[in-house]
């Protein structure tokens, strides 16, 4: 069965202090990664596509990294406007059709 | 670009009633997928529109029911309502490539 595992569940950082997030996948068909940020009670925010292990995209203080089985989401340097729950999805080929699929997410918590 | 449309924002039913919630999708984009997430979970898959045919299913029971119309708008049905159909259901739009997957801002339903 196709799984998607973020970790942490929750990470609470201080306001500078950069880290990672992690995502790891046990699939088969995997055609893309993506990441999105998404606040209380509102929809996922698209932040990146990553397609081919070793590939890396940059946006303000977060990285996006893709290995054969996992992605991380470096944050540098956290303010606490980046609070916010991280969720990492695939894109998978599924019976022909293609269907993404996603972690629980990291909730992210930033203190000034 | 309106980007993903949602309605209604908010909806509050009893259980047993039937629901319908809308979505259009962004410019351009002729797929759409719907999810539901319960708080404090991933959005978890629920059905796939493409050519106005439901083209893939997550495990979800027939309660759950959808359209799309010649517009790529979409509607998701559901009968019977549970209490545990609480939550927020959100709709993303796709070219059929699903390189670029993008939500709306999601429908909170509350069944009491």
């Amino acid at each position: 069965e196709d799984q998607v595992t973020q970790s942490p569940e929750a990470l609470r950082l201080q306001e500078g202090e950069s880290s990672s997030l992690n995502c790891s996948y046990t699939v088969s068909g995997l055609r893309g990664l993506f990441w999105y940020r998404q606040d209380p009670g509102k929809g996922p925010e698209f932040l990146f596509t990553l397609y081919s292990a070793g590939e890396e995209k940059e946006k303000e203080r977060l990285k996006a990294t893709l290995t054969k089985k996992e992605s991380f989401l470096h944050i540098t340097a956290p303010k606490p406007e980046d609070s916010a729950t991280y969720l990492c999805a695939v894109q998978l080929n599924s019976g022909g059709y293609q269907k993404v699929t996603f972690g629980i997410g990291t909730k992210l918590q930033v203190i000034p | 670009d309106a980007g993903v449309t949602q309605s209604p924002t908010h909806l509050i039913k009893t259980r047993g009633q039937q629901v319908t919630l809308r979505c259009s999708p962004k410019s351009g984009h002729d797929t759409v997928s719907w999810y539901q997430q319960a708080l404090g979970q991933g959005p978890q898959f629920i059905f796939q529109y493409y050519e106005e045919e439901e083209r893939q299913r997550g495990n979800f029971p027939d309660r759950f029911s959808g359209h799309q119309f010649p517009n790529y708008s979409s509607e998701l049905n559901v009968n019977a309502l549970l209490l545990g159909d609480s939550a927020l259901y959100l709709c993303a739009s796709s070219g059929w490539t699903l390189s670029l997957f993008i939500f709306g801002s999601g429908t909170r339903l509350t069944v009491v």
